[in-house]
C-alpha cells in the first residue's frame, strides 16, 4: 500500500502560468517532506523540502505547502518555464536526521510555450 | 502500485569485505531497475541503470568493478559493493520503472551500509 501518493500521473501547463503538483500521505508520523525533480536518464535531484512544523516554504519560483490535517502537500511553480518539464517526486521521511525516504510514484509536468 | 523490497535493510561490515544488496519487485516484472546512493541532505545520486538480461549502464564516476550489478531476472537486481571501504558507507536505494504509466517509478525502502 502506497504511503505516499501522487494521484496525477501527468500535468500540462502553459508557460508563465502556475503549476501545482499534489501529494498525499497516509502516515501522520512523517515529519519531513521533500520534492525531487527528475530529467530522463538522470537521478532525482532535490528541489525543496518542508518540515512538519511549517506549513509553507518558498525558494524562488518554488513553494511547497503542507496541510498536516489533510495529510497533503503541494508544490507550486510560478511562473512555469519550459525547463521545468520533468517528472516530480514527492517523498516523506519520519525525521530529518534519518535516511528513510518514502517516495510517491511521480507526476510528469510538461510546460508548453 | 508495485511493491519493491530491499534486503538487507541494514548491514555492517568490515573494510575489505564485499556486501550484496538485493532489490526485488514483488508484484511486477521489471525490465529496468535503478540504483541510487543517498548523500547528506537527502540528495540522490543515480549510480546505474540495471537492465534485465544485459549489462548495467553506469553513470560517470561510478566504478563498475566496485559496484557490481546483476539483473538476472525480471524481479531481482543485486548490487554488490566489492572490497568495501568506510567511504562506501551510505544509504542505497533501488527503484523499479514501469507499470501502467511512463516515468512511473517505485522506490525501495533503502539499505543502510556501514563499513567499519
Amino acid at each position: 500500500d502506497q504511503q505516499v501518493k501522487q494521484n496525477s500521473p501527468s500535468l500540462s501547463v502553459q508557460e508563465g502560468r502556475i503549476s501545482i503538483l499534489n501529494c498525499d500521505y497516509t502516515n501522520s508520523m512523517f515529519d519531513y517532506f521533500l520534492w525531487y525533480k527528475k530529467y530522463p536518464a538522470e537521478g532525482p535531484t532535490f528541489l525543496i523540502s518542508i518540515s512538519s512544523i511549517k506549513d509553507k516554504n518558498e525558494d524562488g519560483r518554488f513553494t511547497v505547502f503542507l496541510n498536516k490535517s489533510a495529510k497533503h502537500l503541494s508544490l507550486h511553480i510560478v511562473p512555469s518555464q519550459p525547463g521545468d518539464s520533468a517528472v516530480y517526486f514527492c517523498a516523506a521521511s519520519p525525521d530529518y536526521n534519518t535516511d528513510k525516504l518514502i517516495f510517491g510514484t511521480g507526476t510528469r509536468l510538461q510546460v508548453f510555450p | 502500485g508495485a511493491v519493491v523490497s530491499q534486503h538487507p535493510s541494514r548491514v555492517i561490515c568490515k573494510s575489505g569485505t564485499s556486501v550484496k544488496i538485493e532489490c526485488r519487485s514483488l508484484d511486477f516484472q521489471a525490465t529496468t531497475m535503478f540504483w541510487y546512493r543517498q548523500f547528506p541532505k537527502k540528495s540522490l545520486m543515480l549510480m546505474a541503470t540495471s537492465n534485465e538480461g544485459s549489462k548495467a549502464t553506469y553513470e560517470q564516476g561510478v566504478e563498475k568493478d566496485k559496484f557490481l550489478i546483476n539483473h538476472a531476472s525480471l524481479t531481482l537486481s543485486t548490487l554488490t559493493v566489492t572490497s568495501a571501504h568506510p567511504e562506501d558507507s551510505s544509504f542505497y536505494i533501488c527503484s523499479v520503472e514501469g507499470g501502467r504509466l511512463v516515468d512511473e517509478q517505485f522506490f525501495g525502502p533503502g539499505t543502510r551500509l556501514t563499513v567499519l
